[in-house]
């Protein structure tokens, strides 16, 4: 049973055009969410993370949303550049049941020049 | 580099085989995770250590795994008797906890191949 989806294995946009990455959970204990990304032959790098008390988090060209009601969230790149291209992962937590993330299966991010 | 080192990068092994990974974390980390991840997936949580303590184990951590962070700084996973079922990418993340807003810092992953 996942309880972290992402139901698209990949995703391919133009340079300059925005990216739009999604994750469901079926935790509802869920309250602490992450995305991470992830190049070939490296761990996975943070990208930028949100509690479940915001619904929005920017940092830079990335922008997370939450959206509670619907167990949703979602990873803006705006404007996406060609080293964008990596698997992204979600991740989520339940921090008063303990530390541990559960990551999703991942994105396949291309980035076209 | 004071990131998270993890030794061997790679390694294979013959069914049967013990091998030992280790991990080294940012130096001021307290909490040390280990996690699996094989392709199409995602990381799978193994076991985390809080300084010198092993504080849960997953169901995926069978008999044949054990982990250890003896003086709270570098940890060991070993295998012991290896199954081609084992083969996947092993990677260690340390933290500094306890925190509100946790992060975790991978490191590149130990590749396992048994054969």
């Amino acid at each position: 049973d996942q309880q972290v989806k992402q139901n698209s294995p990949s995703l391919s946009v133009q340079e300059g055009r925005i990216s739009i990455l999604n994750c469901d959970y079926t935790n509802s204990m869920f309250d602490y969410f992450l995305w991470y990304k992830k190049y070939p032959a490296e761990g996975p790098t943070f990208l930028i993370s949100i509690s479940s008390i915001k619904d929005k988090n920017e940092d830079g060209r990335f922008t997370v949303f939450l959206n509670k009601s619907a167990k949703h969230l979602s990873l803006h790149i705006v404007p996406s550049q060609p080293g964008d291209s990596a698997v992204y992962f979600c991740a989520a937590s339940a921090r008063n049941y303990g530390q541990n993330f559960v990551f999703g299966p991942g994105t396949r991010l291309s980035v076209l020049p | 580099d004071t990131g998270v080192s993890q030794n061997p990068r790679h390694k294979i092994t013959k069914r049967g085989q013990n091998v030992t990974f280790r991990c080294d974390p940012i130096s001021e980390h307290n909490r040390l995770y280990w996690y699996r991840q094989t392709l199409g997936q995602g990381p799978e949580f193994l076991t985390y250590f809080q300084n010198e303590a092993q504080l849960e184990k997953s169901r995926l951590l069978s008999d044949r795994f054990s982990a250890e962070r003896p003086k709270g700084s570098f940890s060991t996973l070993e295998i012991q008797r290896t199954e081609q079922g084992d083969s996947a990418m092993y990677l260690c993340a340390s933290s500094l906890a306890p925190g509100t807003e946790e992060t975790q810092y991978f490191g590149p992953g130990t590749r396992l191949l048994v054969l």
